[in-house]
């Protein structure tokens, strides 16, 4: 079954920094373009960033450009997101998703919560 | 820069009826590179479609899309409602700036 687990949310002050972890498992992770979005409390869902299958190119939301880093690890089947300089409007529910047919998301994590807080 | 409006905003029907989700893309959207997802609350979203009109993996055919010849219009079906679709629905298009645009969702409630 293909799984994408998420892991290191939790609550941060303004200013702080956190790195959100995406393990994936039961399929070929160096072939996929890899995704996080996100869920702000009461909004809709919001793409944050992207990675293409090699690594070698990344893309970012305006809101975290320069603030969020995403990466892979193929050794480690693992996608992340480096958040820096946090604010509270990121917090939200942050989801990790596999890049499937034509531009969309085909197999989703059940995410991780990031609450930016003093 | 595409943007996407869902409408209605919310949808109240009962189990067993028909469904029609809409979303309006401000331009043509290329390639047809337009998805549809379910959102169940406390739940991971879920790919119903891809490419305007193909069913992802498992998804039954109660599901259907279509889109207009234009190119920005593009419709979810739900042909006769499961108590299990009373969720979320959002689209979402790739395109160039920015890659990702996801609708604002249509929220579909139990009348």
């Amino acid at each position: 079954e293909d799984q994408l687990v998420e892991s290191g949310g939790g609550v941060v002050q303004p200013g702080g920094s956190l790195r959100l972890s995406c393990v994936v498992s039961g399929f070929s992770f160096r072939r996929y373009w890899m995704y996080w979005v996100r869920q702000a409390p009461g909004k809709g869902l919001a793409w944050v960033s992207h990675v293409n299958s090699d690594g070698s190119s990344t893309t970012y939301a305006d809101s975290v450009k320069g603030r969020f880093t995403i990466s892979r690890d193929h050794a480690r089947n693992t996608v992340y997101l480096q958040m820096h300089s946090l604010r509270g409007e990121d917090t939200a529910v942050y989801y990790c998703a596999r890049g499937g047919e034509q531009g969309s998301m085909d197999v989703w994590g059940q995410g991780t919560t990031v609450t930016v807080s003093s | 820069e595409i943007f996407l409006a869902q409408s209605p905003g919310t949808l109240s029907l009962s189990p067993g009826e028909r469904a029609t989700l809409s979303c309006r893309a401000s331009q043509r959207v290329p390639r047809d590179y337009l998805a549809w997802y379910q959102h169940r609350p406390g739940q991971a979203p879920r790919l119903l479609l891809y490419g305007v009109s193909n069913r992802a993996t498992g998804i039954p055919d109660r599901f259907s899309g279509s889109g207009s010849g234009s190119g920005t219009d593009f419709t979810l079906t739900i042909s006769k409602l499961e108590p299990e679709d009373f969720a979320v629905y959002y689209c979402q298009h790739y395109g160039d700036t920015p890659p990702v645009t996801f609708g604002p969702g249509t929220k579909v409630e139990i009348q």
